[in-house]
C-alpha cells in the first residue's frame, strides 16, 4: 500500500482479555518497529524487526507482550491478559534502512483497557 | 545508550512569531538526530534529520535545526509560525553505525494562537 497501515484503529477491551494489533508496512521496507505512546508522553520503543535477523525485543515491558513478523510483511503485536496500564496508542513504523533512514509511521492503534 | 530531553513540554506562541523548540541528547558515541511532527489525530512524519556534514539542517514547512556537538543540542526553529504548525514535535536520536533503534524525547506541544 501507499503507507503503513494499522488495525484496528481503536480497540476497547476488558482487563484480562488478550488483544492483537496488526501492522502492514510499506512494501519493500525491511525494517519494522513497534512503539507505545502513553497519553502525554513520548514514544517508548517496544520491538524491532530487520529482515530475517533476530528481532530486538529489548523494549517489551513484560512477557505478556509478544510480536511476530512473517518475512518482510505483516506484523502482529499481541498483549495477553491486558492491564489498565497497557492503555496507550501503539504505533508501527517501517523503514527501508535501519537507524539512519526515515521511519514511516502508521496512524496507530488506540487501546483502552477498562 | 542514548537519551533525549525536550526541555519544554508546551510552547504557546502567537501566529507569525518565531519559535524555538529545544532538544538535548546524551550519547557516548556519535549520533544521528531527527525531528518528527505529529499533527492532531495523525501519525508521525519526518521534519528533518542530521546525519553528517553541515550542522544547519533545513526541513519541510520552513523548519530548520542546528546540530551543536559541544552542547549536545539539536534545537528546532522557525522564523514565523502559522496556525497550521500547531502539533506535537518529537526529537529523536540513534547511534551511528549499523542498526540502532530510534530513541524519542517526550515531545513538545506547540500551540499557535491567532
Amino acid at each position: 500500500g501507499a503507507g503503513v497501515s494499522q488495525s484496528p484503529s481503536n480497540k476497547v477491551t476488558e482487563k484480562g482479555k488478550d488483544v492483537e494489533l496488526r501492522c502492514d508496512p510499506i512494501s519493500g521496507h525491511t525494517a519494522l518497529y513497534w512503539y507505545r505512546q502513553r497519553l502525554g508522553q513520548g514514544l517508548e520503543f517496544l520491538i524491532y524487526f530487520q529482515g530475517n535477523s533476530a528481532p530486538d525485543k529489548s523494549g517489551l515491558p513484560s512477557d505478556r507482550f509478544s510480536a511476530e513478523r512473517t518475512g518482510e510483511s505483516v506484523s502482529t503485536l499481541t498483549i495477553q491478559r491486558t492491564q489498565q496500564e497497557d492503555s496507550a496508542v501503539y504505533l508501527c513504523a517501517s523503514s527501508s534502512m535501519g537507524g539512519t533512514g526515515e521511519l514511516f509511521f502508521g496512524e496507530g492503534s488506540r487501546l483502552t483497557v477498562l | 545508550a542514548q537519551s533525549v530531553t525536550q526541555l519544554d513540554s508546551q510552547v504557546p506562541v502567537f501566529e507569525e512569531a518565531p519559535v524555538e523548540l529545544r532538544c538535548n541528547y546524551s550519547s557516548s558515541v556519535s549520533v544521528y538526530l531527527f525531528w518528527y511532527v505529529q499533527y492532531p489525530n495523525q501519525g508521525l512524519q519526518l521534519l528533518l534529520k542530521y546525519l553528517s556534514g553541515s550542522t544547519l539542517v533545513k526541513g519541510i514547512n520552513g523548519f530548520e535545526a542546528e546540530f551543536n556537538k559541544s552542547q549536545t543540542s539539536f534545537h528546532l526553529r522557525k522564523p514565523s509560525v502559522h496556525i497550521s504548525d500547531t502539533a506535537e514535535y518529537f526529537c529523536a536520536v540513534s547511534a551511528k553505525g549499523g542498526y540502532n533503534k530510534l530513541i524519542f524525547g517526550a515531545g513538545t506541544r506547540l500551540a499557535v494562537h491567532p
